[in-house]
């Protein structure tokens, strides 16, 4: 069973970049099965996908963020990574990394979430 | 974007309770919807996909129906542990989007 954790910066000043990455274990970010993708909550907003990337180079953001997320793969690490720039304190939120099976579309795995304070 | 809004936005009920929890979406979406159950400082976590589907360990006391653009969860026998707010998501088409949730109390 896949299992995921994501780590990085708790707090982030405005206009600068948010920086998250997530490890896998008990799978592997080349296989191929999943979507690696990042999700955030807030009381303000509710749950957002934010997107995800698959297979080492492909894709898919959603378009409220498209001009400023970009989403990676470490293959030698097992991660994948999320920056978010030029942030504002409407990015304060907990980020989830989340797996989404190629063949059953879901968000089926969940890392315990990271909560990013956007402040000066 | 596909607009999702569940109802009600909150709920009471006792224990053995059924209760059924709404979502709607601004157009069809054949049966691409998924449940979540998200618990006080937990991950969503999730109970049903392509509407109907349970996920392998959720209890069967969890049941999704729908498709098109109307949607229903239903606990059938409501437990102490159901105490959550749960979350539909769409995923027929990108941006994937999510309902507002609907928190359940349990009495």
């Amino acid at each position: 069973q896949v299992q995921l954790q994501e780590s990085g910066a708790g707090r982030v000043k405005p206009s600068e970049t948010l920086s998250l990455t997530c490890t896998v274990s008990g799978g592997s970010v080349s296989s191929g099965d999943y979507y690696w993708s990042w999700i955030r909550q807030s009381p303000e907003r509710g749950l957002e996908w934010i997107g995800y990337i698959y297979d080492r180079g492909s894709s898919n953001y959603n378009p409220s963020f498209e001009s400023r997320v970009s989403i990676s793969v470490d293959t030698s690490r097992n991660q994948f990574s999320l920056r978010l720039t030029s942030v504002t304190a409407a990015d304060t939120a907990v980020y989830y990394c989340a797996t989404d099976p190629i063949d059953q579309r879901s968000f089926d795995v969940w890392g315990q979430g990271t909560l990013v304070t956007v402040s000066s | 974007a596909i607009q999702m809004t569940q109802s009600p936005s909150s709920l009471s009920a006792s224990v053995g309770d059924r209760v059924t929890i709404t979502c709607r979406a601004s157009q069809g979406i054949r049966n691409d919807l998924n449940w979540y159950q998200q618990k006080p400082g937990e991950a969503p976590k999730l109970l049903i996909y392509a509407s109907f589907n349970l996920q392998p360990g959720v209890p069967s006391r969890f049941r999704g129906n729908g498709a098109g653009t109307d949607f229903t969860l239903t606990i059938s026998r409501l437990q102490p542990e159901d105490l959550a707010t749960y979350y539909c998501l769409q995923d027929h088409h990108y941006p994937r989007t999510f309902g507002q949730g609907t928190k359940v109390e349990v009495q």
